[in-house]
């Protein structure tokens, strides 16, 4: 039972780079999200899908694109790093509704230099 | 625009002690509310949640949480803490207004002294 899985890992970015993150969900959920992690800042909003096709901004969207063109894939563009956006990126996903629990994956951590 | 705030950064307490962590929130109405905890190096998992009822909620792991109208309140409690407990605890909250955004408070780091 997979859940929520991101790939990659791990990556270091040169400033001005862009790459992809992706997430991939098997739970048949409607809604997706992306967030970012920064040290005593908790985790902030950037993106969130409520289904396919249908994309919103969060608290933090600035220098980041989604698509979600399938119920299972929601990637997280980055197109021009910035050391701005080193930080650990979680990808969730839930069956939507309010009182549903959202799921996580293990996280990508982002290093821009 | 609903918000959370947890006002302690980390809470050291020693093993076998009580535990609160604190969190407020900021919303019209009432909201549904959770708690996740976020092992080292790890993604978050579900602690328990409210979204109507009774007040008091039943988690997993032994934690509870109270929902206090009237302060605006959803603290995390467990009546005695073991070392596997040390993690980073967040609080959030969906609004109904909004059921598809899930806004996390800044969280509150726990560490246990043996």
């Amino acid at each position: 039972n997979a859940g929520v899985t991101q790939t990659p890992k791990f990556r270091i970015l040169k400033i001005g780079q862009s790459m992809t993150l992706q997430c991939t969900q098997d739970m048949n959920h409607n809604y997706m999200y992306w967030y970012r992690q920064d040290p005593g800042m908790g985790l902030k909003l950037i993106y969130y899908s409520v289904g396919a096709g249908i994309t919103d901004k969060g608290e933090v969207p600035n220098g980041y694109n989604v698509s979600r063109s399938t119920t299972e894939d929601f990637p997280l563009r980055l197109e021009l790093a910035a050391p701005s956006q080193t930080s650990v990126y979680f990808c969730a996903s839930s069956p939507g509704g309010g009182n549903t629990e959202a799921f996580f994956g293990q996280g990508t951590r982002l290093t821009v230099v | 625009a609903q918000s959370v705030t947890q006002p302690d950064i980390h809470i050291t307490v020693s093993e076998g002690a009580s535990l609160e962590l604190r969190c407020n929130y900021s919303y019209g109405a009432t909201p549904y509310l959770f708690w996740y905890v976020q092992s080292p190096g790890q993604g978050l998992q579900l602690l328990l949640k409210y979204f109507s009822g009774d007040t008091l909620v039943q988690g997993i792991k032994g934690f509870e949480a109270e929902f206090k109208r009237s302060q605006s309140s959803f603290n995390l409690r467990k009546p005695s803490v073991h070392w596997s407990d040390a993690a980073e605890y967040f609080c959030a909250v969906v609004a109904y207004s909004s059921a598809s955004k899930i806004i996390f408070g800044s969280g509150t780091r726990l560490s246990i002294r043996p």
